[in-house]
């Protein structure tokens, strides 16, 4: 069935250090990749997403890369900041499956200053 | 602008009772969604709306209705709560279904059933 598998689930990271988050998807036919970030209490919000016909989108400190042959895409952090302690869900937005909208577990980063 | 409210914040069900989750847009987007979230599983959608007059099953619709009022409003109802929807609750909404368009969500209802 439709199925996206995020890891790791958790990750610790030096302030100052890059963080990668990889979330790999089953429906070929996905074709919108969101990432959201999600604060303790708060509700998720969108930080980068990426197209199928694009293979990278870069945003200041973030990027994601996507990888359509091995149905993979990845979050990067770079210059890890506190603030970005956070939990991270990828998401795959597939036009013809029956779930429409399919979110990873997510992955708690803490940024250890 | 308000963005997508939901009410209400926090609610307490004993099995077997009923209620009404209520979900509102101020952004004239044509569709809403209704996700729920648990430790350690992400958000499932549970219905989806892609316009006015449509609602859709997702991945987790058993133990749940759904109506969409008008474009502005999205309620999810439980007919008859059981402990294993305890669980926190967001809408969201987009302007529409199709890929490339972000989903805004709400403060989320935290619901726990005993």
């Amino acid at each position: 069935g439709e199925n996206v598998e995020q890891h790791p689930s958790t990750l610790s990271v030096q302030e100052g250090d890059s963080a990668v988050i990889k979330c790999t998807y089953s429906d070929s036919a996905s074709n919108y990749f969101p990432w959201y970030k999600q604060e303790l209490g708060k509700r998720p919000q969108l930080i980068i997403d990426i197209r199928s016909n694009v293979g990278e989108k870069k945003d200041q400190r973030i990027a994601v890369t996507l990888n359509k042959t091995a149905k993979h895409f990845s979050l990067h952090i770079t210059e890890t900041q506190p603030e970005d302690s956070a939990v991270y869900f990828c998401a795959a937005h597939s036009p013809s499956g029956t779930y429409k909208y399919i979110f990873g577990t997510g992955t708690r980063l803490k940024v250890l200053a | 602008n308000a963005g997508v409210t939901q009410t209400p914040k926090f609610q307490v069900l004993k099995t077997g009772q009923s209620m009404t989750l209520q979900c509102a847009q101020d952004m004239n987007h044509n569709s809403m969604y209704w996700y729920r979230q648990d430790p350690g599983m992400g958000l499932r959608l549970i219905y989806y709306s892609a316009s006015e007059g449509t609602t859709d099953k997702g991945e987790v619709p058993n133990g749940y209705n759904v109506s969409r009022l008008n474009k502005r409003e999205f309620s999810l109802r439980l007919e008859s709560a059981a402990p294993s929807q305890t669980s926190v609750y967001f809408c969201a909404s987009s302007e529409a279904l199709a890929g490339g368009y972000e989903q805004y969500f709400g403060p989320g209802t935290r619901l726990t059933v005993t």
